[in-house]
């Protein structure tokens, strides 16, 4: 069965940091690019990072970029998210989703998703 | 970066009618476009890519089609199962940022 779980999310102080972690399994992993995606509670779905088969390419939200790092280990067929300078507005349900093969931007398996809350 | 507005918000329509959703893309994104439905609770489900291919599993009475900046999303008849959030997004800019639209709620009437 082909699956994507996450896991290392919590509650934050503001300025702190926090790592997500997603496992994937039932399909190689190696071959497709992988990102992640947000939904603050209530709102809509907000594209995070992605990073390609052999992190030659990377790219990052203007909301993240300097403060996220998104990384890849192949050999444990896992995806990360290091989440630095939290904000408030980081809060949000944080999905782990593998592109399409051919369309690598098109995500069509997703985790069920790690909550953030950043709060003092 | 690429603005993606979806239209309408929320859309009534009755079991067994058609729904017609759009998309609107800020520049051209080709076809390099997706669909996605979101029901609550759920993670969101891949409907279409490229514009108009319905991905693995997805019924037939799904369909997509467009290309440039001008999107739309058919449900030919809807089933009680088909009521839900609708995302569009695209992702002609990829390593650049990728982007949704704000989605529209398709409701029962």
């Amino acid at each position: 069965e082909v699956q994507l779980v996450e896991s290392g999310g919590g509650l934050v102080q503001p300025g702190r940091s926090l790592r997500l972690s997603c496992a994937a399994s039932g399909f190689t992993f190696d071959d497709y690019a992988m990102h992640w995606v947000r939904q603050a509670p209530g709102k809509g779905l907000e594209w995070v990072s992605g990073i390609s088969w052999n992190s030659g390419s990377i790219g990052y939200a203007d909301s993240v970029k300097g403060r996220f790092t998104i990384s890849r280990d192949n050999a444990k067929n896992s995806l990360y998210l290091q989440m630095n300078s939290l904000r408030a507005e980081d809060t949000a349900l944080y999905y782990c989703a593998k592109g399409r093969r051919g369309s690598i931007g098109a995500f069509d398996i997703w985790g069920q998703g790690t909550m953030v809350t950043v709060s003092s | 970066e690429i603005v993606m507005t979806q239209s309408p918000a929320t859309l009534s329509v009755s079991p067994g009618e058609r729904a017609t959703l759009s998309c609107r893309a800020s520049q051209s994104v080709s076809s390099n476009l997706a669909w996605y439905q979101q029901k609550p609770g759920q993670a969101p489900r891949l409907l279409i890519y490229g514009a108009s291919t319905r991905a693995t599993g997805i019924p037939a009475r799904f369909s997509g089609s467009g290309s440039g900046t001008e999107f739309t999303l058919t449900i030919s008849s809807l089933q009680s199962e088909d009521f839900a959030v609708y995302y569009c997004q695209q992702y002609n800019n990829w390593p650049g940022s990728l982007t949704f639209g704000g989605g529209t709620k398709v409701e029962i009437k």
